[in-house]
């Protein structure tokens, strides 16, 4: 059956960086484009951007450029989120969701791993 | 981006039928019908509920419909029960590469 699981709980400090990764089983990973959703505490689901699975070229949604960076190891099946001078405001649940053929919807999520950024 | 509108909570009781509603523009509920709609309850990841508008995963109870019109899509919960009780997003195409949340609504079965 189809999984998705993820990397567990980080706690950094800000400024740091954090990679979260999201191991596919049950399926090969590039047969199915990968999208990255935060979720802060209290607050709803926010979309971050996907990554081509074939070809590993990413798209990012706005406010999610510069610092986030999605990446794959098809030789293991797995999907990367990094985070890079992390800040308070980036402390959230990150989910990787796999999108069905259309794209358009996720019909397979990770468990969510918890990032705490705080001093 | 802006969010796609949905009201901050609804609720029900045991049997009854509600209805949540989500509201966008003509950049993406308006011209896609790519309209999705998730349960998430609390600790917990979301699960799709229904996608490409009004369209069921294997699995999902046919107490799950949903529509839209215009701007706005609807999902219908129908015969409340207990487990009904969660968060509920929509979710659209925006743009050729972009999708785009509700802000969510807390669904009470009283």
């Amino acid at each position: 059956q189809v999984q998705l699981v993820q990397s567990g709980s980080e706690l950094k400090k800000p400024g740091a960086s954090v990679k979260v990764s999201c191991k596919a089983s049950g399926y090969t990973l590039r047969s199915h484009a990968m999208n990255w959703v935060r979720q802060a505490p209290g607050q709803g689901l926010e979309w971050m951007g996907w990554i081509n699975t074939n070809t590993g070229n990413p798209s990012y949604a706005q406010g999610f450029t510069g610092r986030f960076v999605f990446s794959l190891d098809t030789s293991v099946n797995t999907a990367y989120l990094q985070i890079s001078s992390l800040e308070a405001e980036d402390t959230a649940v990150y989910y990787c969701a796999r999108a069905q053929y259309s794209g358009n919807a996720y019909d397979y999520w990770g468990q969510g791993t918890l990032v705490t950024v705080s001093s | 981006q802006s969010a796609l509108t949905q009201p901050a909570s609804v609720s029900g009781s045991p049997g009854q039928s509600i209805a949540i509603s989500c509201t966008g523009t003509n950049s993406d509920i308006g011209i896609y019908n790519y309209v999705s709609w998730y349960q998430q309850h609390p600790g917990k990841a979301p699960k799709l509920m229904i996608y490409d508008v009004s369209n069921r995963p294997s699995g999902v109870s046919n107490r799950f419909s949903a529509s839209k019109s215009g701007n706005t899509a609807s999902l219908t919960i129908s015969g409340l029960q207990s487990e009904d009780e969660a968060d509920y997003y929509c979710s659209s195409k925006r743009g050729s590469n972009s999708l785009v949340f509700g802000g969510g609504t807390k669904l009470t079965v009283l």
